[in-house]
């Protein structure tokens, strides 16, 4: 059961910027870190983002995370081909003692 | 090198059981939090259950009752055993080193779980 909310899909250009959004409540993103990870095409999810905004050494710059109130972002700046993927937001939630994960968002590199 | 491999996906009938180990390297299982996260086919992630470095585990409402999470310190690995098994428990299953409230920072191939009749 997915109880962070991302939007299905996002598109850009290569070199343009895309941000995915990630809301949650106040048991999740509210009072714990948000993470995010890439899943690229059949293979195991894959860290991107952790504690809300860094990267794990090898992620590239053009990747950043941001989190405000309920709510978090990914932005992908600069845009290229070998980022078109799944996109997932997690969070542990304190009312269900365990982790939640986002809906998440496919990228399309148009 | 850090590295998960899990094992022992396959074909079950509803209602029947099935073990999944988790094998890891470059690490020590028992002094870390481990996770294991599914995926139904076509469909998001979704988290298991946990087990702490202390022993303690939770499970998601999905699943207690009927999965226990456990790890055999002297072979490093991790185990999720599977009982009651229904249709939509069908899944790919990863396991993954879980930093305690915030992340999973490695993560294993998956073992695809299919129960149909």
């Amino acid at each position: 059961q997915s109880v962070l909310t991302q939007p299905p899909s996002a598109s850009g250009t290569p070199g343009q910027r895309v941000t995915i959004s990630c809301s949650g409540s106040s048991s999740n993103i509210g009072s714990n870190t948000v993470s995010w990870y890439q899943q690229l095409p059949g293979t195991a999810p894959k860290l991107l983002i952790y504690s809300n905004n860094q990267r794990p050494s090898g992620v590239p710059a053009r990747f950043s995370g941001s989190k405000s109130g309920t709510s978090a972002s990914l932005a992908i700046s600069g845009l290229q081909s070998e980022d078109e993927a799944d996109y997932y937001c997690a969070a542990w939630d304190d009312s269900l003692n365990g982790y939640v994960f986002g809906t998440g968002t496919k990228v399309t590199v148009l | 090198e850090v590295q998960l491999v899990e094992s022992g996906g396959g074909l079950i009938q509803p209602g029947g059981s099935l073990r999944l180990s988790c094998a890891a390297s470059g690490f020590t299982v028992s002094t870390n939090y481990m996770s294991w996260v599914r995926q139904a086919p076509g469909k998001g992630l979704e988290w298991v259950s946990v087990i702490y470095s202390g022993g303690t585990t939770y499970y998601a409402d999905s699943v207690k009752g009927r999965f226990t999470l456990s790890r055999d310190n002297s072979k490093n690995t991790l185990y999720l055993q599977m009982s009651s098994l229904r249709a939509d428990d069908t899944a790919v299953y990863y396991c993954a080193r879980d930093r305690g409230y915030s992340y999973f920072d490695c993560w294993g191939q998956g073992t695809l779980v299919t129960v149909s009749s």
